[in-house]
């Protein structure tokens, strides 16, 4: 069970759209539709931003959006701003009720 | 508004085990559509799911810390626990408690959920001797 791939850093102009993606296997992201996604803020517990691949919880802005395709799974933010500058995690599940994380994205609003 | 806790030593020796507790309040531990899980974080790194409980008592752990973990619930106290035996160095990180949403019935139908949506506010243990 290894790590899903995520880029080390991602970074953005206020206002614009930045894509991150997640990579696994056919035994997490491509075998489920079970991939969330949460936002940490510096010294902060993670905050679940989207799950089941696509739905977003409620009160989590529709700036935030996620789809999959194949083994890739990838969160949107659309209209970037300030307070969106944080790491960013995806989480899928590996089959067996286990869990594989991602191993984060840092997105900075330039 | 349910809320999580976690309690515990914040320095453990090299080869002890380290023990945490996480309190829920607001809601009750023995709801049926969720497990009460654990990750962690190390310095500077990632997170790691370490494993999860369901009030009945069964469990499901990272395979990689499968030999060293031990996770329980008391529904009484409306808590559940962490052991990680034998530890070292590389166990030091921030430990966070989740709810952990599995699956629910609607009627005749169950729908199958895979998400933490609920987070404690973390704890540090540091191991180090």
């Amino acid at each position: 069970q290894s790590a899903l791939t995520q880029p080390a850093s991602v970074s953005g102009s206020p206002g614009q759209s930045i894509t991150i993606s997640c990579t696994g296997t056919s035994s997490d992201v491509g075998g489920y539709n079970y991939v969330s996604w949460y936002q940490q803020h510096p010294g902060k517990a993670p905050k679940l931003m989207i799950y089941d691949v696509s739905k977003r919880p409620s009160g989590v802005s529709n700036r935030f959006s996620g789809s999959k395709s194949g083994n890739t799974a990838s969160l949107t933010i659309s209209g970037l701003q300030a307070e969106d500058e944080a790491d960013y995690y995806c989480c899928s599940y590996a089959g067996s009720s286990t869990y594989v994380f991602g191993t984060g994205t840092k997105v900075t609003v330039l | 508004q349910l809320q999580l806790q976690e309690s515990g030593p914040g320095l453990v020796k090299p080869s002890e085990t380290l023990s945490l507790t996480c309190t829920v309040s607001g809601g009750s531990i023995s709801s049926s559509s969720y497990y009460w899980g654990w990750i962690r974080q190390p310095p500077g790194k990632g997170l790691e799911w370490i494993g999860s409980i369901y009030y009945s008592g069964s469990t499901y752990y990272n395979p990689s810390l499968k030999s060293r973990v031990t996770i329980s619930v008391d529904t009484s106290k409306n808590q559940f626990s962490l052991k990680l035996s034998s530890v070292t160095a590389a166990d030091t990180a921030v430990y966070y408690c989740a709810r952990d949403l599995r699956g629910f019935w609607s009627g005749l139908n169950y729908y199958y959920y895979y998400y933490m949506d609920v987070w404690g506010k973390g704890t540090t243990v540091t191991v180090s001797s």
